[in-house]
């Protein structure tokens, strides 16, 4: 599986939206980019994912450039309880043979008021 | 949906003892389930890879014989630490895939170990 860089912290306002950037410059075409979060003592939570294409759901975007070197995962209103480490993480999906998901040091973010 | 049980959440218990930790993924069936192991401000480590009635997969590093892993059910796999010892305090984290090549894993909440 490829490897990521992310930003080691960042800082956002409240209510300002959050924009995490994951650089993954030899991702491969059967790779799949996936985000998770982790608060403090908690199991990480699923975000979003997406292979080429912009994706959005109710938590979150992720936009994918278009050689799928790198993405950035868009928290659009951030709120305190956002404050988390953030991993981007990329899968080898095809077939029966399958990636495992494998956890750099993310990027923690905190939402300050 | 796609919720990950995990029992216990905190176990403290003596050097030597063994302790087994369950994961049950709820609402769905995981034909693979996997165990992490998170030490204070590192990064989650994956150990071992477990797919439903056949021997786990551990990763380079983790000794099979001390970490014991069952996955007996599509929805229960359980992750025995045998003899513990204070070096094996640590949070362990199950989680669960569903059926499906781009599916996403979903987590437990850890179980934090703790031997005195």
């Amino acid at each position: 599986d490829a490897k990521t860089t992310q930003p080691p912290s960042m800082d956002c306002a409240e209510g300002r939206a959050a924009n995490l950037p994951c650089n993954h410059s030899t991702i491969s075409g059967n790779e799949y980019v996936y985000w998770y979060r982790q608060i403090h003592s908690q199991g990480p939570q699923y975000i979003i994912h997406g292979l080429k294409n912009n994706e959005t759901n109710e938590m979150a975007s992720l936009i994918i450039t278009e050689d799928r070197k790198s993405s950035t995962l868009i928290l659009p209103h951030a709120t305190l309880r956002d404050t988390a480490v953030y991993y981007c993480i990329v899968r080898v999906v095809y077939g029966g043979s399958q990636g495992n998901l494998i956890f750099g040091k993310g990027t923690k973010l905190s939402v300050k008021p | 949906g796609a919720v990950v049980s995990q029992h216990p959440s905190w176990v403290i218990c003596k050097s030597g003892t063994s302790v087994k930790i369950e994961c049950r993924s709820l609402d769905f069936q995981a034909t693979t389930m996997f165990w992490y192991r998170q030490f204070p401000k590192q990064s989650l480590m994956l150990m071992a890879t477990s797919n439903e009635g056949s021997k786990a997969t551990y990763e380079q590093g983790v000794e099979k014989d001390k970490f014991l892993i069952n996955h007996a059910s599509l929805t229960l796999s359980t992750l025995t630490v045998t003899s513990a010892h204070p070096e094996d305090s640590s949070f362990y984290i199950c989680s669960a895939r569903l059926r499906g090549g781009e599916q996403p894993q979903h987590f437990g909440d850890g179980t934090r170990l703790s031997i005195l």
